[in-house]
């Protein structure tokens, strides 16, 4: 089946610096990849969807210049976080669909530590 | 291996018709969640369940976790066009609070 990976799995950072996080699709060609927020123990948040070669398209009250979201190519999406506070904190999953499916296949998650 | 079974994969019903997804999990889920997929769109979360018989209705559709909290079907009363769709269930299996996803069962609804 269809896999995505994440890079890096886990990530402490310091209050203001800035937090890369990429999306991989390993071995299909994912036109729109997905950008998810879990709160501990709750649902998760779509963030951004990402639109490969086209700017994300952000849900309301996600800060476009807060979540810098890039789809250069067709197998990679990044998702930074720029000047990470505290309140970033939380575990971001993104999802590709691709080719002939509609179906979303998940990234194993970053869990995203800001002290 | 998969640690959460879904099924059906598809699913076709004539509309007016009802319908079940059944999510199972051989391990206890601290949290089950259901989701829905538009397609070419992002997740729409639908209910969370996290009691043994737990059971939670919205509008046509209502959600149910098992007593020994390892299975949860989704079960859609008189089936529209709208409800057309992937649905996904995620749980939470570590009681970390991450989750893990079925591979999605995918809705048509013939008028």
């Amino acid at each position: 089946g269809a896999v995505v990976s994440q890079h890096p799995s886990w990530v402490i950072c310091k209050s203001g610096t800035s937090v890369k996080i990429e999306c991989r699709s390993l071995d299909f060609q994912a036109t729109t990849m997905f950008w998810y927020r879990q709160f501990p123990k709750q649902s998760l948040m779509l963030m951004a969807t990402s639109n490969e070669g086209s700017k994300a398209t952000y849900e309301q009250g996600v800060e476009k210049d807060k979540f810098l979201i890039n789809h250069a190519s067709l197998t990679l999406s990044t998702l930074t976080v720029t000047s990470a506070h505290p309140e970033d904190s939380s575990f971001y999953i993104c999802s590709a669909t691709g080719g002939y499916t509609d179906t979303q296949y998940f990234g194993p998650g970053t869990r995203l530590t800001v002290l | 291996s998969q640690e959460l079974e879904q099924s059906p994969q598809s699913l076709i019903v004539q509309e007016g018709k009802n319908l079940t997804i059944n999510c199972t999990s051989s391990k206890t889920l601290y949290g089950l969640y259901w989701y829905k997929q538009k397609y070419g769109e992002g997740l729409i979360f639908l209910m969370m369940l996290q009691k043994g018989g737990e059971e939670k209705s919205h509008e046509k559709i209502t959600a149910k976790l098992d007593e020994k909290k390892q299975q949860s079907s989704l079960h859609i009363t008189a089936s529209q066009p709208s409800h057309a769709g992937i649905y996904l269930c995620g749980a939470d299996i570590r009681s970390q609070g991450n989750l893990i996803f079925g591979k999605g069962t995918k809705l048509s609804v013939k008028p």
